[in-house]
């Protein structure tokens, strides 16, 4: 197992221009989580799926934001009209629901965006 | 507002001495503390948890303890070694959010030869 993988690691597009990261979780993990981090803070979360139901939505994630789960595998974050705010890094990370709670988290490299 | 908050951007210490990196929150229904290390570069990776229900909770050279009274926990390292120089996150989470976790803003700790 490889662990978390994102793609791609760093992205630069210019002001309104659509983006879309992809996530590939580990391989028996039904939890995904998407975040994202600011230069001197810490991960924000965005939002999170069990399986392919996504489950809960952070107010940062405007309707520009789109984030899907189609077959509980991997996931799609997409950034519609990106504006220069929206440059951060996107982290994904995954867990496995399991009776013994420890709310451990796996996290992905990461992936940059840079808005021009 | 900033339930979990780690008031010290920076610190450093010389190799070999205590380490103490400090977190506070603010949700009393937080049930899960976490510390997480980042390099440059990487995504963070997990260190050290804690439940509510304990106060201490050690593993190896790394001891978290947590201060449910005063919303306080604390990530001690000893000895430190230059390969801890990394960011510092401390995190929280309520076991009926799904594992959704809160971070601190960081600790940058830098580890002297």
């Amino acid at each position: 197992d490889t662990g978390v993988s994102q793609d791609p690691r760093h992205k630069i597009t210019k002001r309104g221009q659509n983006v879309t990261f992809r996530c590939d979780p580990i391989s028996e993990h039904n939890r995904l989580y998407w975040y994202r981090q600011t230069l001197g803070q810490g991960p924000e979360f965005l939002t999170y799926f069990q399986n392919e139901a996504q489950l809960e939505k952070s107010r940062l994630l405007s309707d520009r934001f789109s984030a899907e789960r189609p077959k509980g595998s991997f996931s799609t974050l997409e950034i519609q009209r990106t504006e220069q705010g929206d440059s951060a890094m996107y982290l994904c990370a995954s867990s496995l629901a399991a009776r013994r709670y420890t709310g451990e988290l796996f996290f992905g490299e990461g992936s940059r965006l840079t808005v021009l | 507002d900033q339930q979990v908050k780690q008031n010290s951007p920076s610190l450093s210490v010389q190799e070999g001495r205590i380490s103490i990196l400090n977190c506070d929150y603010t949700n009393s229904m937080f049930d899960y503390f976490l510390w997480y290390k980042k390099y440059p570069a990487e995504g963070p990776t997990f260190l050290i948890s804690i439940s509510s229900i304990k106060d201490k909770n050690e593993d190896g050279r790394f001891t978290v303890f947590l201060n449910k009274s005063a919303k306080h926990l604390s990530l001690h390292i000893v000895p430190s070694q230059p390969g801890d120089s990394a960011v510092y996150f401390c995190a929280a989470s309520e076991e009926t959010s799904g594992s959704r976790l809160t971070f601190g803003e960081g600790t940058q700790l830098t580890v002297n030869p």
